[in-house]
């Protein structure tokens, strides 16, 4: 069976210190990974998504950036933290090629000092 | 702008009776899927209605998709206390590559 993980679940980190947050996928193949931002209290905002190993489409302009070193791992980076970018963030995966819904990661709350 | 949104924003019902939530959408679709989230954790996919179907049943969980009227909604009959949550609407807006999420109905079940 599909597993996602992603960790840590709870991250504080000071303002201007790099972020890695990673993300990885068991038990399927050439999946569509996403990386989304949920503000307290709303709905998810896309950030990343990518179909293929080192492909990677992003969503708004941001302090973030994404990689996709191998299929089932997708790590989300910033060089130096905002106190914007506190939030909840998860990850999600779904099979290529049809939409069928997304599997999600538990989440990682991150809050920037 | 985002695709999905729901309405009540907030919800608060007895355990035993049915909660309804809807979806409203603003383009077409190839599907729309809904999602519960509990307090500080991932999303859960619940149901995929296509845009070809109207009605869809899971368990306790009942889907209507209106595609004339870009609208869809979540009924759970027989509520729960553990039934407490966000309920997202989302909508596949783009060749199945991203799903867009509404801001979603927080849901209370009191016992």
């Amino acid at each position: 069976s599909q597993t996602i993980h992603q960790w840590p679940a709870t991250l504080v980190q000071p303002v201007g210190s790099p972020l890695s947050l990673e993300c990885t996928v068991e038990g399927t193949s050439n999946p569509n990974l996403y990386w989304y931002r949920q503000a307290a209290g709303r709905g998810l905002q896309l950030l990343f998504y990518s179909v293929g190993i080192g492909q990677i489409s992003s969503e708004v302009p941001q302090n973030l950036s994404a990689s996709r070193p191998q299929d089932r791992q997708f790590i989300l980076s910033s060089k130096k933290l905002l106190l914007s970018d506190s939030g909840f963030y998860l990850c999600a995966w779904s099979k290529a090629g049809a939409n069928y819904g997304y599997t999600f990661g538990s989440g990682t709350r991150l809050t920037v000092v | 702008s985002q695709q999905g949104e729901e309405d009540p924003q907030a919800l608060s019902i007895q355990e035993g009776e049915n909660a309804t939530m809807n979806c409203s959408y603003k383009t077409s679709i190839n599907n729309l899927q809904w999602y519960r989230q509990n307090s500080g954790r991932g999303l859960v996919h619940l149901i995929l209605i296509r845009s070809n179907e109207r009605e869809k049943h899971s368990g306790r969980l009942r889907v209507t998709l209106d595609t004339s009227k870009k609208s869809s909604s979540l009924l759970i009959t027989a509520s729960r206390a553990a039934d407490t949550a966000s309920y997202f609407c989302a909508t596949d807006a783009s060749g199945g590559f991203k799903t867009i999420f509404g801001a979603g109905t927080r849901l209370f079940v009191k016992a």
